[in-house]
Order: C-alpha cells, then structure tokens, then sequence
C-alpha cells in the first residue's frame, strides 16, 4: 500500500506556462514533505520542502503548496523552461522517523520548447 | 568537492550469483541509504545506517546484506537469495541534524542475464 502517491505518472506542459505536479499522503503522522528532481541516469537531488506547519513554500520558480486536511500537496513551476523536464518525487516523513523517508513513484514532466 | 560515489554504473550478474555495490561518501555525514528504484514504484529503502557499525533493514531487505564499518563507505551486497535483482540502485546519505534532505549518489543499474 502506498503511503505517498503521484497519480500522473507523466505530464506535459509548454515552455514558459505553469507545470502543477501533485502527491497525496495517506498517513495523517507526516509532518514534513519534500520534492526530488532526477534526470535519467543520475541520483535524485533535493529541490524543495515544506513543514506540516506551513501551507506553502516559496524557492525561486518552485512553489509547494500544502493541504493536509485532504492530505495533498503539489508542486508548481511558474515558467516552465526546458531544463525542468526531469521526473520529480514526492517524498514525506514522520515526526517519529526523520530518518526514513517515503518516496512516491514519481512524475515524469516534459517541457516543449 | 564533496559528494556520493557509486560503482560501478552499469553491472552484470549471472544468476545465482552475488554482487558488491559500492557507495563513499566524504560529505562527513552520518546516516546511509540504500533505495532501489522500479518503474512505477518509486524508490524502495533497503538498508540504512544511523552510525558506524549499526544499519537497520527497511522495506525491501530480503535477499540483500549490508556493512557500515567505515563512516564513509556502506556496501550493498545483492545476494542469489533476492529473487528479482534487476533494478536500479540508489545510495544516499545525510547529515545528522538534516535527515530528511539525502545526497543521492548517481546509482548503479545491475542486470541479471
């Protein structure tokens, strides 16, 4: 049973509009949640967080917004550019166990140019 | 500079056979991951270690064995016990006071003919 879930396996967006990336949880004991980006054959490196204390997170292009009454977050990418085609995960933590992290299967996002 | 390195990239097993991937690290950090990663499931936690000398199994730990006997290097070994060997792995480590944000190393797809 997956506890963290990305629904759309991929997603395709032109350059320069918004890509929206979405992730919903189902253990109500995650406190803090993450986005990964990975291109093919390379590890997945951290691109940005938010605590369950906060309903959005701003870095840059990115934004993480936050609904933990319907156990939901989501990515948003305001403009899109080429460089951002990569497959992003969702990943969420418990209080109790920083140190295990859990992954979603990951949405793979192109940008046309 | 710093960082996770993983060899080989690319690794060939005959059944029935085990196999060593390596992972260092010089980042100086004190917990390593071990994710494996299948299309559609996201990444998977094998084994982690919090410090040297001690590593807990995670989801998937079946068939695989692990050491953490230098804070810099912690080896996954594949064993002819894992059933369906064929994946691509991940390492990653962090640091103490920020568990939740990992360094991925670049991963090691291993292939069983």
């Amino acid at each position: 049973d997956q506890q963290v879930k990305q629904n759309s396996p991929s997603l395709s967006v032109q350059e320069g509009r918004i890509s929206i990336l979405n992730c919903d949880y189902t253990n109500s004991m995650f406190d803090y949640f993450l986005w990964y980006k990975k291109y093919p054959a390379e590890g997945p490196t951290f691109l940005i967080s938010i605590s369950s204390i906060k309903d959005k997170n701003e870095d840059g292009r990115f934004t993480v917004f936050l609904n933990k009454s319907a156990k939901h977050l989501s990515l948003h990418i305001v403009p899109s550019q080429p460089g951002d085609s990569a497959v992003y995960f969702c990943a969420a933590s418990a209080e109790t166990s920083y140190d295990k992290v859990i992954f979603g299967p990951g949405t793979s996002l192109s940008v046309i140019p | 500079d710093g960082g996770i390195t993983q060899s080989p990239k690319y690794l060939f097993r005959k059944e029935g056979q085990n196999v060593t991937l390596s992972c260092e690290q010089n980042l100086n950090h004190d917990a390593m991951y071990w994710y494996r990663q299948d299309p559609g499931q996201g990444l998977r936690l094998i084994y982690y270690s919090q410090i040297v000398n001690d590593f807990q199994k995670g989801d998937i730990a079946e068939g695989y064995s692990v050491s953490r006997e230098k804070k810099e290097s912690f080896p996954l070994t594949v064993t002819s016990a894992q059933k369906n060997p064929t994946a691509f792995y991940l390492c990653a480590s962090s640091t103490w006071g920020d568990s939740t944000i990992y360094t991925f190393g670049s991963g090691t797809r291993l292939t069983v003919v």
